[in-house]
């Protein structure tokens, strides 16, 4: 079964500064890899998500990914935090359910990210 | 366009008691999805369809049913609600089954309280 795994529960950063947030994943095989951030008191929504092109990966609001094979890691970063960017994110990876071809997919317990002014 | 909508965005149920939780799109997706999701632990599939009259277990089903009758509506029924059950709910829906390729659109939650 495939697992993603965020390294850290909470990652607190000043307005400014890069942000990084760390991801591991766990796959049998190829993954489709995806960050969705959620603000609070709203639903999850889709930031960027890797599906076996390039290698980097950029999404909406400056973050951008790196999937990196031989690290099994897919970390999202951003130059410069904004105080809008504080909120919880959740890296995630699809996984193939045998007979059905339904993708589903599996959360990451979420990291939340703090933004001081 | 309202996207996905859920309601209620808040409810208190005591134990035993049933309630559904409300979930419309207006977006034509075929597939939709219902997640609960427990603090430090991540979104878990309860169940999900893939059209109207099609639906299918997730990983965490038990102590729920769902009913897919339009394309745009999919309620989720708690019966004898237990304090387990205490979570945020999210539905979800995607215009592809293939996750690969599609993203989910997420309501805004309903949090529910078993006492």
């Amino acid at each position: 079964a495939q697992s993603v795994t965020q390294l850290d529960s909470h990652v607190s950063v000043s307005e400014g500064t890069p942000v990084l947030l760390r991801c591991n994943y766990s796959s049998s095989y190829s993954p489709s890899l995806f960050w969705y951030v959620q603000h609070p008191n709203k639903g999850l929504q889709l930031l960027l998500k890797y599906t076996s092109a390039a290698t980097l990966v950029k999404g909406i609001n400056g973050f951008e990914a790196e999937f990196k094979k031989s690290e099994t890691s897919f970390h999202l970063t951003k130059p410069s935090a904004h105080m809008s960017d504080a909120a919880e994110y959740f890296c995630v990876v699809s996984e193939s359910r045998r007979n059905t071809g339904f993708q589903k997919l599996v959360f990451g317990t979420g990291t939340r990210l703090l933004v001081s002014p | 366009n309202a996207g996905v909508t859920q309601t209620p965005k808040f409810h208190i149920l005591k134990i035993g008691q049933s309630m559904t939780l409300q979930c419309t799109q207006d977006m034509n997706h075929n597939y939709m999805y219902w997640y609960r999701q427990d603090p430090g632990m991540g979104l878990k599939l309860i169940y999900y369809s893939v059209g109207a009259g099609i639906t299918d277990k997730g990983e965490v089903p038990n102590g729920y049913n769902v009913s897919r009758s339009t394309t745009e509506d999919f309620p989720l029924r708690l019966e004898l609600a237990a304090p387990s059950q205490t979570s945020v709910y999210f539905c979800a829906s995607s215009y592809y089954m293939d996750a690969n390729t599609g993203e989910l659109f997420f309501g805004e939650g309903s949090r529910l309280t078993v006492l």
